[in-house]
């Protein structure tokens, strides 16, 4: 299994407080990916990184900011957290491969955040 | 950009049976497709991938999906199910360009009853 670990597993929080998400790999993949998962919609990617201090956003961005200041932590921040963010975040890596030989992600065990 | 849409969301199956899920896509450049199994309360866990060569794919725990670039479809197989098999599963989608972002669909749940 992929060395990925999520903390907490578990956060209820109140609207308005600022909410850190932390992911931690062991395998050296430059590639990191937070996701946020909910009923009817799979999962959407919130931000990803392709290395140290190089981040972007993906779909469902806003709200939402992230930080990689070492290759094995990537931060995900909630400003100020709405319940509109309660739902299970996963976080993911990859390794770089050459284009077209492999592509594969592999997802840490979620952390389940309730905003109330 | 693309998008992936699963047809069916909840889908269920007496044990031993076969069961078939859904998975179409639209993209304009070319893919790499992936199922992905999420048992409850876990993270998610590769099923199989299509990169390119034989459009029938075969992955673990005798689940199979067949690529199909005209229909634009990737459908999942198994022909017979156990009750281990209950879980929720993912189709997605990737560009074949640096950065492997997936697009997921919205997902199947599979009951598997006795």
């Amino acid at each position: 299994d992929a060395g990925i670990t999520q903390s907490p597993r578990h956060k209820v929080t109140e609207t308005g407080t600022p909410v850190t998400l932390r992911c931690h790999q062991t395998e050296n993949h430059r590639y990191m990916y937070w996701y946020r998962q909910d009923p009817g919609h799979g999962l959407r990617l919130i931000h990803y990184s392709y290395g140290v201090k190089d981040t972007d956003k993906g779909e469902v961005s806003d709200g939402y900011s992230v930080s990689r200041s070492k290759t094995e932590d990537f931060l995900l921040t909630l400003e100020s957290a709405t319940s509109s963010q309660t739902s299970v975040y996963f976080c993911a890596i990859s390794y770089q491969r050459l284009a077209g030989v492999d592509n594969e992600q592999f997802f840490g065990p979620g952390t389940r955040l309730t905003v109330l | 950009a693309q998008s992936v849409t699963q047809l069916d969301s909840q889908v269920p199956v007496f044990e031993e049976a076969p069961v078939e899920l859904r998975c179409n896509y639209s993209s304009s450049v070319s893919v790499y497709l992936f199922w992905y199994v999420q048992y409850p309360n876990q993270g998610l866990q590769l099923l199989l991938k299509y990169l390119s060569g034989s459009t029938l794919v075969k992955g673990i725990n005798g689940f199979e999906a067949e690529f199909n670039k005209s229909q634009t479809s990737f459908h999942l197989r198994k022909p017979s199910v156990h009750i281990s098999d209950t879980a929720e599963y993912f189709c997605a989608v990737s560009d074949t360009g640096a950065g492997n972002k997936l697009t997921f669909g919205g997902g199947t749940r599979v009951l598997v009853k006795p």
